[in-house]
């Protein structure tokens, strides 16, 4: 069974604050990593992708990714109020015949940043 | 341009009856993902699509369930005689390339079906 794993959370931080959102996974073979943002009652939305070992930013946002330790995370450089939702890590599988197109989704992060 | 859409936004039905869950893909898009999400839960993948080929139905909850593409575009989830845990928000997804490529998936704002 091919896993991503994430704490559910909540994580609480206060504003102004550095997030920071965990994620593992089984397969050692994955080669493709995003992050999703997941407003309540809303649909997700592609905020981060990351393919190579270290880290990648893009504005207050870092991803990182440890291959080695099957380890992405999502920093949230002065957290926001407006940065409050769930945060989906999915996980890009090596081509196994295209079962689930192969993106496998963890259960989310629940991320509150108290004013 | 245009993402990925999907109709109706809201549906309320009685058990028992059939509904049609539509998503039109971003233009050019060969994979689709047809996912149900309860509240306050994950994604549960439903079925993909690649193409003409054959989808890949392993997440299908049970033979009630059914899903078409037709053309290699517009898609169609369709729930027979619906039941109460039916209830979810239906969130379609379509991405350039599907199977073992790095292209993310981008969604629909999903359809919001209750059963009464």
């Amino acid at each position: 069974q091919k896993e991503v794993e994430q704490n559910s959370g909540p994580l609480s931080v206060p504003e102004g604050a550095i997030a920071s959102l965990n994620c593992t996974y089984s397969d050692r073979g994955s080669q493709s990593f995003f992050w999703y943002r997941q407003y309540s009652g809303k649909s997700p939305e592609l905020i981060m992708s990351i393919y190579s070992n270290g880290d990648k930013e893009d504005g207050r946002f870092t991803a990182q990714l440890n291959k080695a330790s099957q380890y992405v995370s999502l920093l949230i450089r002065d957290s926001q109020p407006s940065d409050s939702a769930t945060y989906l890590c999915a996980v890009t599988l090596p081509w196994n015949g295209g079962s689930q197109g192969n993106l496998i989704f963890g259960k989310g992060t629940k991320l509150s940043v108290k004013p | 341009g245009a993402g990925v859409s999907q109709s109706p936004s809201n549906k309320v039905t009685e058990k028992g009856k059939d509904v049609e869950l539509r998503c039109d893909p971003i233009s050019g898009h060969t994979a689709l993902y047809w996912y149900r999400q309860s509240l306050g839960q994950g994604l549960e993948f439903l079925i993909y699509f690649q193409g003409n080929s054959a989808p890949d139905k392993s997440g299908l909850p049970s033979d009630r369930f059914s899903a078409e593409r037709t053309g290699g575009s517009v898609s169609t989830l369709t729930i027979q005689r619906t039941q109460q845990e039916d209830s979810a928000v239906y969130l379609c997804a379509s991405s350039l390339v599907g199977g073992g490529s790095n292209q993310p998936q981008h969604f629909g704002d999903g359809t919001r079906l209750s059963i009464l």
